[in-house]
């Protein structure tokens, strides 16, 4: 079966950087997915890792380890619309995707 | 603008009333898929359409079904709402099988009482 782990909720401070933690089993790997989701609103996409390594994409990195099954999201200089959830998905030989529960980033002055 | 749109933004429906969520899309996207949001239990996949013609049943298919009669539309119904039905529902679509990543309606917000 799938299973994708995330920390609940975060918190940090503006001007920081922060980074949140994804760990998968699945059946097959084909990529991972990063969202960004605020508060009602629907879910944006932030980045995309199928090879090991570090994707940078502006104040936003990605960290892929297929062998370990983890991933992190790298948010630098946060700002305080940085505030929302972030949601880790993964997609499995059949290009399925699987969702994790999502980590709400709280982010204070 | 290129996209996704879903229709109604929110709802409130008794129990046992029968209910369309429209969902169309202007990217001639082949994949089309149905998600539901809950509280701490992340984005759970209803139905999807692979290409217009033909659906599969996602994680959570009971009480729900879809149509895909044409490349942009994918409607989903529930034949008699029921308050575990309450939820956020999210139409997506993607170029391909999925592995460039979805793109999103904003959602409807479903209450069934």
């Amino acid at each position: 079966g799938q299973n994708i782990d995330q920390p609940t909720e975060m918190t940090a401070t503006e001007g920081a950087i922060v980074q949140i933690n994804c760990t998968y089993q699945t059946s097959g790997f084909n990529g991972l997915f990063w969202y960004q989701q605020h508060a009602g609103e629907a879910p944006t996409f932030l980045s995309y890792n199928v090879l090991d390594g570090l994707e940078e994409k502006g104040r936003f990195s990605s960290f892929l380890s297929r062998s370990k099954g983890y991933s992190y999201l790298l948010l630098k200089e946060l700002q305080m619309k940085d505030s929302a959830s972030y949601l880790c998905a993964v997609t499995d030989s059949n290009y399925q995707l699987t969702w994790g529960a999502g980590t709400k980033l709280i982010i204070k002055p | 603008i290129a996209g996704i749109t879903q229709a109604p933004t929110s709802q409130i429906l008794a129990a046992g009333r029968r209910m369309t969520l429209r969902c169309t899309q202007d990217m001639r996207h082949n994949a089309m898929y149905w998600y539901r949001q809950d509280l701490g239990l992340g984005l759970r996949l209803i139905h999807y359409s692979n290409t217009a013609g033909t659906t599969g049943k996602g994680e959570v298919p009971d009480g729900y079904s879809v149509s895909r009669a044409n490349t942009d539309d994918f409607p989903l119904t529930l034949a008699s709402a029921v308050p575990s039905q309450t939820s956020v529902y999210f139409c997506a679509s993607s170029e391909g099988a999925g592995q460039y990543g979805y793109t999103f309606g904003s959602g409807t917000r479903l209450t069934v009482v």
